[in-house]
């Protein structure tokens, strides 16, 4: 389908590895974009292109993909990671491109 | 730095027109490499993409909203702006507007608008 599922709620210990998955047959032919959003901000880019982390987000934040599944993992997550995480990717599969949010993760850091 | 400030009212009236715009700072919409998104978040939802437009007034809207919007450019400004007409409460959302790039392929969004709040209301 041209959705992007994503679980909407994961926690994790502090310092521990979380992952965050998203899944869509689009992401068969398009990577995936992250954003965390805190309470009251708009989104922030956080992972682009598979595993490209743009200028100023800590390296504890990883990307990677594999067939339909995109995933974001945090390696050693703070207490300030904790937020809303949402997927994104375009569908080209229509007569026009779309851009497709996933449904978002809201990720508690314990 | 680039930046992008929002402008537009907080309050439409059902059946009304939604208008925001969106000024960049710190660069120019006429630099071809980027696209210029509309983007918005109902109140304790998820994102949703509503539409962009290019330098050149080239547009793509998302289908389901494609009757109602229409995302303008004003590269004398630079700035471009929203239009959603016949609001309905369904409408009610934060508004944000968005730079897109591109890199291998993936579209992704590097800048954000602060959000504007559009309670559609009588």
């Amino acid at each position: 389908s041209s959705e992007l599922s994503q679980d909407p709620a994961v926690s994790v210990a502090l310092g521990q590895t979380v992952r965050i998955t998203c899944q869509g047959d689009i992401l068969r032919s398009s990577y995936a974009s992250w954003y965390q959003q805190k309470p009251g901000q708009a989104p922030l880019l956080v992972m682009y292109s598979k595993d490209s982390r743009p200028s100023g987000i800590p390296d504890r934040f990883s990307g990677s993909a594999s067939g339909d599944t995109a995933s974001l993992t945090i390696t050693g997550a703070q207490a300030g990671d904790e937020a809303d995480y949402y997927c994104c990717s375009r569908d080209n599969s229509g007569d026009h491109l779309r851009v497709l949010f996933g449904g978002g993760t809201s990720l508690t850091v314990l | 730095q680039v930046q992008l400030q929002q402008s537009g009212p907080g309050l439409v009236k059902p059946s009304e027109t939604l208008f925001l715009t969106c000024t960049v700072s710190g660069g120019s919409v006429s630099r071809g490499r980027y696209y210029w998104n509309w983007i918005r978040q109902p109140p304790g939802k998820g994102l949703e993409w509503i539409g962009y437009t290019d330098d050149s007034g080239s547009t793509n809207y998302n289908p389901s909203l494609k009757s109602r919007v229409t995302i303008s450019v004003d590269t004398s400004k630079n700035q471009f702006s929203l239009n959603l007409n016949s609001v309905t409460t369904a409408d009610t959302a934060v508004y944000y507007c968005a730079r897109r790039d591109s890199y291998s392929g993936t579209y992704y969004f590097d800048r954000w608008g602060q959000g504007t709040l559009v309670i559609v209301s009588s």
